[in-house]
């Protein structure tokens, strides 16, 4: 089983450009969500699915979109990168229910200059 | 948001202490669960256990262990006889169901172990 797959493992963009971090994963998993990471401020939600077809808000929405249209995967765009955007990613999946323990990806560091 | 607190921002210790890494939490509610991560430089999340709170009962693993006291919401987590492996940041969380609350992160503990 591959788990959480996060692509890419780096990347750089400009101000204003737009891209897609990508999230797959192989366990069936009802719920995946979005975090980032950043310096002394521990790991923020960004926004979360209970499944196909159903996404909602975190803690830190703004500027992000998601869409969840399979199970397995679960895509993160920035629709007009902002350098306050830098930041680790964090893709996490879990089943629903009783506290399980989430499987996250191995993260993508995004620089915008 | 109920918060998960981890006051230590940054511990050293030299190899062979044993150091013990703080959490504090809030919650209204009567279920949930406890967790405890380590980032290796690496930067990889590795999960290291998950209590629930029903279940009050000290855990031990190797030489890791956790007290879990619900009178004072913490869940303090304590390497015994540290290794310079041990280095990491490690995260306390707390779920108490899906949705927005989610998975809610401290901020994290640099713990430096030195040779």
């Amino acid at each position: 089983n591959a788990g959480v797959t996060q692509t890419p493992k780096f990347q750089v963009l400009k101000t204003g450009q737009s891209m897609t971090l990508q999230c797959a994963q192989d366990m069936n998993h009802e719920y995946m969500s979005w975090y980032r990471q950043d310096p002394g401020m521990g790991l923020r939600l960004i926004h979360y699915s209970v499944g196909a077809g159903i996404t909602d808000q975190g803690e830190v929405p703004n500027g992000y979109n998601v869409s969840r249209s399979t199970t397995e995967d679960f895509p993160l765009r920035l629709l007009s990168a902002a350098p306050s955007q830098t930041s680790v990613y964090f893709c996490a999946s879990s089943l629903m229910g009783q506290g399980n323990g989430y499987t996250f990806g191995s993260g993508t560091r995004l620089t915008v200059v | 948001a109920q918060k998960v607190t981890q006051a230590q921002t940054e511990i050293s210790v030299v190899e062979k202490e044993d150091v013990t890494l703080d959490c504090v939490y809030e919650t209204r509610d009567t279920t949930y669960y406890l967790f405890w991560y380590k980032q290796p430089p690496s930067g990889e999340l590795v999960f290291l256990i998950r209590r629930n709170s029903f279940d009050e009962q000290n855990e031990i693993s190797g030489r890791y262990s956790w007290n879990f006291q619900k009178s004072t919401s913490s869940f303090n987590f304590t390497i015994t006889a540290s290794q310079v492996v041990d280095s990491a940041v490690y995260f306390c969380a707390r779920y108490s169901g899906g949705g927005a609350d989610g998975l809610t992160f401290g901020k994290g503990t640099h713990l430096i172990i030195q040779p």
